[in-house]
């Protein structure tokens, strides 16, 4: 089993839609959650973190649930410029960022 | 503020050439990494610096590929000799906190490496 996973994907959405995302993680001890998203030929940037209370910025509410580690990504109101790939990234005190295999959104006229 | 720096943005080589890579970290942060990315493997992590001291190099595929950090603000990778297996984006990214801590990661542009 892999230490991250994700949905693959691909999600396609009309513009307008709401869509969520889950990431599953492995290890327990896990301490720290971020989601980044990804261009396609560009470098992964940080899009949140992800904090124990959830947390929101935006169109965008991120949420952690560690009895089930798993994280989770809503986008509401998604835009074409959200078309992206969403990587879920893990950090382990002592280890390090482990980053999920992502999952591509197309958000479609 | 400026990003994390990567040069060269783009590399094309034939095989057995020696290639290197830099990396200029964000001013402040003191972990850097090195990413490899494909679209069969993904985001692999090479190796990791903090305090320029290589803590990780776990994820250096073979002895071809070394990594340094003589100081805070440069890294280099560097793959001698180079194999067309070793086509892929590679990143750098740094971040701020304890051995990564708990503090997002800053990515470079890449660099876009192609052996022929």
């Amino acid at each position: 089993r892999k230490e991250v996973e994700q949905d693959p994907g691909p999600f396609n959405v009309p513009e307008g839609a709401t869509v969520a995302f889950n990431c599953t993680y492995s290890n327990s001890a896990s301490q720290s959650f971020f989601w980044y998203r990804q261009d396609c030929r560009k470098e992964p940037k940080l899009l949140m973190s992800v904090y124990s209370s959830g947390n929101e910025d935006g169109r965008f509410t991120a949420q952690l649930n560690r009895a089930s580690q798993y994280i989770s990504l809503l986008i509401r109101d998604s835009k074409l410029s959200d078309s992206a790939t969403y990587l879920c990234v893990v950090y382990n005190y002592g280890q390090n960022f482990v980053f999920g295999p992502g999952t591509r959104l197309s958000v479609l006229p | 503020d400026a990003g994390v720096i990567q040069s060269p943005r783009h590399e094309v080589t034939e095989m057995g050439q020696e290639v290197t890579l830099r990396c200029k970290p964000i001013s402040g942060h003191n972990s850097l990494f090195w990413y490899r990315q494909t679209m069969m493997r993904g985001l692999e992590l090479l190796i990791y610096f903090n305090n320029n001291v290589p803590i990780d190099d776990s994820g250096m595929p073979e002895d071809r590929f070394s990594a340094k950090m003589p100081n805070a603000s440069f890294s280099t990778l560097k793959i001698q000799p180079s194999e067309p297996r070793d086509s892929a984006v590679y990143f750098c990214a740094s971040s701020r906190g304890d051995r990564g801590g708990n503090q997002p990661q800053h990515f470079g542009d890449g660099t876009r490496l192609s052996i022929l």
